[in-house]
């Protein structure tokens, strides 16, 4: 597509549920991120996937969350027994692998457990 | 690891006029690239401008220039003829261009923009 989009943009959660986040990342960009953006912070990396393997998921909190890209595409985020403190905005992008230029984000899916 | 550091919470501009944003990092790296992004209400991270530190030259895109002092690891960003537009939230970042190619930013700036 002609930008990274993410479904749902906003999800409202119980405590202890479980959610799925969606990215679509730009056709034929190789490398995805997983962003957490908590109110007024910037954003905090999660993992970065590199085609269908994560490449680096040292930003992973816990292991609650958990992120795949089976096809080298699109990616889901995954997040187990929701706490009040996952509430944040989920930000992805994808990027050329290499080379001086940015990432192109989505817009984001809001985040609200209660 | 790198650290984007971003000591202004809050800035505040008159229409028309100029504002410079700042940013340090950390890094013992020699090859990296720097951005300034901007997001909006949206969410979406829009990028503003963008810098290869092996340049000297410091990145223009129209009303938006940056002061790159790689010895300094400072990078600010100045916004000329400022716009009601220009209201948002600015964020510095850097990227490794090594195989670590994730990106780091700052807390942010706010910054408004007085009619």
């Amino acid at each position: 597509g002609a930008g990274v989009s993410q479904t749902p943009s906003n999800k409202v959660t119980e405590k202890g549920k479980y959610v799925e986040l969606r990215c679509d990342p730009i056709s034929g960009h190789t490398a995805l991120y997983w962003y957490r953006q908590s109110l007024g912070q910037g954003p905090e990396f999660l993992i970065y996937f590199q085609g269908t393997g994560a490449a680096d998921d040292s930003g992973l909190p816990n292991d609650r969350f958990f992120a795949v890209r089976p096809e080298g595409s699109v990616s889901t985020l995954k997040i187990q027994r929701t706490e009040r403190g996952d509430s944040a905005v989920y930000l992805c992008a994808s990027s050329p692998f290499r080379g001086s230029s940015g990432y192109t984000f989505g817009s984001g899916t809001r985040l609200t457990v209660v | 690891a790198q650290t984007v550091t971003q000591s202004q919470p809050e800035m505040s501009v008159q229409e028309a006029e100029t504002v410079t944003l700042s940013c340090t990092y950390d890094t013992s790296e020699s090859d990296y690239y720097l951005f300034w992004y901007k997001q909006p209400p949206s969410r979406q991270m829009i990028l503003v401008i963008r810098q290869e530190a092996y340049k000297q030259q410091n990145a223009t895109e129209n009303r938006f220039s940056v002061n790159f002092q790689k010895a300094a690891k400072s990078f600010s960003l100045k916004i000329s003829d400022s716009q009601l537009g220009d209201a948002a939230m600015y964020f510095c970042a850097y990227r490794s261009a090594g195989n670590n190619n994730d990106m780091r930013f700052g807390a942010g700036t706010r910054l408004t923009v007085k009619p």
